[in-house]
């Protein structure tokens, strides 16, 4: 089993709707989780973290964390073209290096 | 945020012959480099941890005589490809983490092509 799961998509949703990307983990993950946003051709850009069991919002993204059915999600609420991009869900691998271990990314388009 | 830079941001070399990447943070002391791959349309892979003033801990299947790490500095790691080849073509990105185990920053990647 792979420590954090995506699915790869694509994930198409219209604009102006609510865009929703998840992500399971294993057991070797810790509680820390981490959504980047990567366009093609640059590097990831981190959005939101959570490390709490709940949900956190940050303007118009709320990151939900499931402890215990493991899992993890990103809602994207009014969704816009610019947010079409790969979405890569981290969690820090609790081995004995503190490493990022990603997922293979979902890729979101917001269709007009 | 804090921010970390690469240079050069594109390079193109031949076969054979070795480059050398360039990855500072400009703001904050980076106790922590990581060093990733990304292939097209693929995820990031991770190659090698670097601790400033210690020899970097390479990924299983990464080989570190070809992919030299040195983090001298706490404000400087760099990556040396080695005898680049065709397959080496890839997207570089290196990543900063200060004393804040959940706080990492990446750069903006260097794009290698080797001919």
């Amino acid at each position: 089993q792979k420590e954090v799961e995506q699915n790869s998509g694509p994930l198409s949703v219209p604009e102006g709707a609510i865009a929703s990307l998840n992500c399971t983990y294993s057991d070797r993950v810790s509680q820390s989780f981490f959504w980047y946003r990567q366009y093609s051709g640059k590097s990831p850009e981190l959005i939101m973290s959570i490390y709490s069991n709940g949900d956190k919002e940050d303007g118009r993204f709320t990151a939900q964390l499931n402890k215990a059915s493991q899992y993890v999600s990103l809602l994207i609420r009014d969704s816009q073209p610019s947010d079409s991009a790969t979405y890569l869900c981290a969690g820090l691998y609790t081995g004995t290096a503190s490493k990022l271990t990603f997922g293979t990314g979902t890729r979101l388009q917001v269709t007009l | 945020g804090a921010v970390v830079s690469q240079h050069p941001s594109w390079v193109i070399c031949k076969s054979g012959t070795s480059v050398k990447i360039e990855c500072r943070s400009l703001d904050f002391q980076a106790t922590t480099m990581f060093w990733y791959r990304q292939f097209p349309k693929q995820s990031l892979m991770l190659m090698a941890t670097s601790n400033e003033g210690s020899k970097a801990t390479y990924e299983q299947g990464v080989e570190k005589d070809k992919f030299l790490i040195n983090h001298a500095s706490l404000t400087l790691s760099t990556l040396t490809v080695t005898s680049a080849h065709p397959e080496d073509s890839s997207f570089y990105i290196c990543s900063a983490r200060g004393d804040r185990l959940d706080e990492q920053y990446f750069g903006p990647g260097t794009r290698l092509t080797v001919t």
